[in-house]
């Protein structure tokens, strides 16, 4: 199940199971949204994106949908796998001089074998 | 293979000294670099923005001269931790951004950099 801890929510999911991450995201103006892997001691991967024109966009395995109605994004990861554990950063682009790129509180996703 | 490259990928200093963080694009140029902190469990939060050849520019509540970045050429940013205590022990990690000609304009990242300050 979903519980948000001290830091970092943290959602556990059986192997083989679909998982999805939710993110609320800031601000309006934003046009442009992604979704971030990250594994303890790296940097952030990319795993999809997706415009403010859209509202869901599929990849590998991978699907983001997008409410702009109530800032709401999510990643839904199909058939999860043991590789798939990791912490999953969402990330807006703000509209502005430099288009800067504002990270979201992110979710540890563990897969349980 | 990668194509933003973070040098060193750890660094151990004592307070008081100075540490220089290297950012660089490999196949690409970026215009445009950016520098995150993230401490233990928490998300990644943008300390400042860079642009070749002009002043970075700096988030809320980060020092400016503390901090100090340099981005001189398109594919070279660094940041400089200056006189650095233990509360600026973090994981410090860069990204750049292509070209809208290069790399689509998409934003790539760096492996990081674990800063840990005696």
């Amino acid at each position: 199940g979903e519980s948000v801890g001290l830091h970092l929510p943290t959602l556990s999911v059986q192997e083989g199971d679909n998982s999805i991450i939710n993110c609320a995201y800031s601000n309006s103006a934003s046009d442009y949204f992604i979704w971030y892997k990250q594994e303890s001691g790296k940097g952030p991967q990319f795993i999809i994106d997706i415009r403010s024109n859209m509202d869901k966009r599929q990849g590998q395995r991978v699907t983001v949908l997008l409410n702009k109605t109530v800032k709401h994004l999510s990643l839904q990861i199909a058939a999860t796998q043991p590789g798939d554990s990791a912490v999953y950063f969402c990330a807006e682009n703000i509209l502005g001089g430099a288009q800067k790129l504002v990270f979201g509180q992110g979710t540890r996703l563990t897969i349980n074998p | 293979g990668a194509v933003v490259s973070q040098h060193p990928s750890w660094v151990i200093c004592k307070s008081g000294t100075s540490v220089k963080i290297e950012c660089r694009s490999l196949d690409f140029q970026a215009t445009t670099m950016f520098w995150y902190r993230q401490f233990p469990k928490q998300s990644l939060m943008l300390m400042a923005t860079s642009n070749e050849g002009s002043k970075a520019t700096y988030e809320q509540g980060v020092e400016k001269d503390k901090f100090l970045i340099n981005h001189a050429s398109l594919t070279l940013s660094t940041l400089t931790v200056t006189s650095a205590h233990p509360e600026d022990s973090s994981f410090y990690i860069c990204s750049a951004r292509g070209t809208a000609g290069q790399k689509g304009g998409k934003l790539f990242f760096g492996s990081g950099t674990q800063l840990s300050v005696l």
